[in-house]
């Protein structure tokens, strides 16, 4: 149980262009959805915390308009990463709890997407 | 601020021989534990966590960890190490979002 999965796992855009990544609970419904990025030989950074039918909070130093987050429902969320460009190029991970963004509880990571823009 | 430290970034052991990965959490109170291990291009895979309770914590794998308030450490051990544990090795924290160290990449040698 609790498998997250991400899609695409692998995405090549051109600079100037968006992408969206989808992240979904399958076995359960997710209170809180959370994107991270990952840089090479790096940690993961949170970049948002999204709950179902609301805005999501973003960390200090995220922009909002270019990380665009969408919890539409309690088992999908998407992350569209718009106007790339090649320092966007980085490893996004999702994760999902079914507890909400103020609980400790657990979470699921999905197998992240590797973004490449160039 | 919240922080979580793994001194090592790499470690190399042997087949067979044991394991102990560090990590140091800087936290006003205690917060919540837990170890992850990631293989190349993958998402994380939870190894244990730790809430309360008994400070020694049994996981997957063989996987074990042992929280000391007094060094304020929640250091991962495995007696024998296997070849497919070569991963890259994340210990987190949650006070009220979830804070990772830099990761410790573990190599075995054969």
């Amino acid at each position: 149980g609790a498998v997250v999965s991400q899609h695409p796992s692998r995405v090549i855009c051109k600079s100037g262009t968006s992408v969206k990544i989808e992240c979904r609970s399958l076995d359960f419904q997710a209170t809180t959805m959370f994107w991270y990025r990952q840089f090479p030989k790096k940690s993961l950074m949170l970049m948002a915390t999204s709950n179902e039918g609301s805005k999501a909070t973003y960390e200090q130093g995220v922009e909002k308009d270019k990380f665009l987050i969408n919890h539409a429902s309690l088992t999908l969320s998407t992350l569209t990463v718009t106007s790339a460009h090649p320092e966007d190029s980085s490893f996004y991970i999702c994760s999902a709890s079914i507890f909400p963004a103020g609980g400790p509880g657990e979470q699921y990571f999905g197998p992240g997407t590797r973004l490449t823009v160039t | 601020a919240q922080s979580v430290t793994q001194p090592d970034i790499h470690i190399t052991v042997s087949e067979g021989a044991s394991l102990e990965l560090r990590c140091n959490y800087s936290y006003g109170a205690t917060p919540y534990l837990f170890w992850y291990v990631q293989s190349p291009g993958q998402g994380l895979q939870l190894l244990l966590k730790y809430f309360s309770g008994d400070t020694l914590v049994q996981g997957i794998k063989g996987f074990e960890a042992e929280f000391k308030r007094s060094q304020s450490s929640f250091n991962l051990r495995k007696p024998s190490v296997h070849w497919s544990d070569a991963a890259e090795y994340f210990c987190a924290a949650y006070g009220n979002k979830l804070v990772f160290g830099a990761g410790t990449i573990l190599r075995v040698k054969s």
